[in-house]
């Protein structure tokens, strides 16, 4: 099926330190994106949306920036703590469309 | 709870079987959608329902999957003859308002195993 990226990638993060997941999405067209954090056997969690025309948007310790040129979404989350671990999933809406297209997914593990 | 609320939580079947799955969406919201997950994989679309009618549909769905949201509340998802495949998590969420461009919430899925 449609998706972004074809592994799960790991980022390893010491407690208290900034954390930055990347997502590259795939369709020019899409206007609206979402992070979802999702802990292992539950369903994903709304973390933070925005839409195609902001570049950036703040929430409680994260920040969503986006860059359209290069269809590139990336999350920042300030100060990490252990109950941050968790995979982490961006999800894009193509214009046109009423369908999410979700990212295979970053494992994030903070270190104590 | 006011979440989406999935049920049975977890489904062990044979293969060949049917399964329903059920869904009740957040209180008002008009916004429907199916998704399937695997280990290791983002949720997949299936299927959308505004209110009670399906407006999209993946071609991941074959014609072994049915949904319906009759009354445009909660929602059915049902696999007929299951086969190995099948087995995965899947997913509800629901959204308001008519713009797809909004938040929609998840359920905590429902887990499925065919032997």
């Amino acid at each position: 099926g449609e998706s972004v990226g074809l592994h799960l990638p790991t980022l390893s993060v010491q407690e208290g330190d900034n954390s930055i997941i990347n997502c590259a999405y795939s369709n020019s067209a899409s206007d609206y994106f979402i992070w979802y954090k999702q802990e292992s056997g539950k369903g994903p969690q709304f973390i933070i949306d925005i839409r195609s025309n902001m570049d950036k948007r703040q929430g409680q310790r994260v920040t969503v920036l986006l860059n359209k040129t290069v269809k590139h979404l990336s999350l920042q989350i300030a100060a990490t703590q252990p109950g941050d671990s968790a995979v982490y999933f961006c999800a894009e809406k193509p214009g046109g469309t009423y369908k999410y297209i979700f990212g295979t997914g970053t494992r994030l593990k903070v270190l104590a | 709870d006011t979440g989406v609320s999935q049920d049975p939580r977890h489904k062990i079947t044979k293969r060949g079987q049917n399964v329903t799955f059920r869904c009740d969406p957040i209180s008002e919201h008009n916004r429907l959608y199916w998704y399937r997950q695997t280990l290791g994989q983002g949720p997949e679309f299936l299927t959308y329902f505004q209110n009670e009618a399906q407006l999209e549909k993946s071609r991941l769905l074959s014609d072994r999957f049915s949904a319906e949201r009759p009354k445009g509340s909660f929602s059915t998802l049902e696999i007929q003859r299951t086969e190995q495949g099948d087995s995965a998590m899947y997913l509800c969420a629901s959204g308001e308002g008519r713009s797809p461009g909004n938040t929609i919430y998840f359920g905590e899925g429902s887990w499925l195993t065919v032997v």
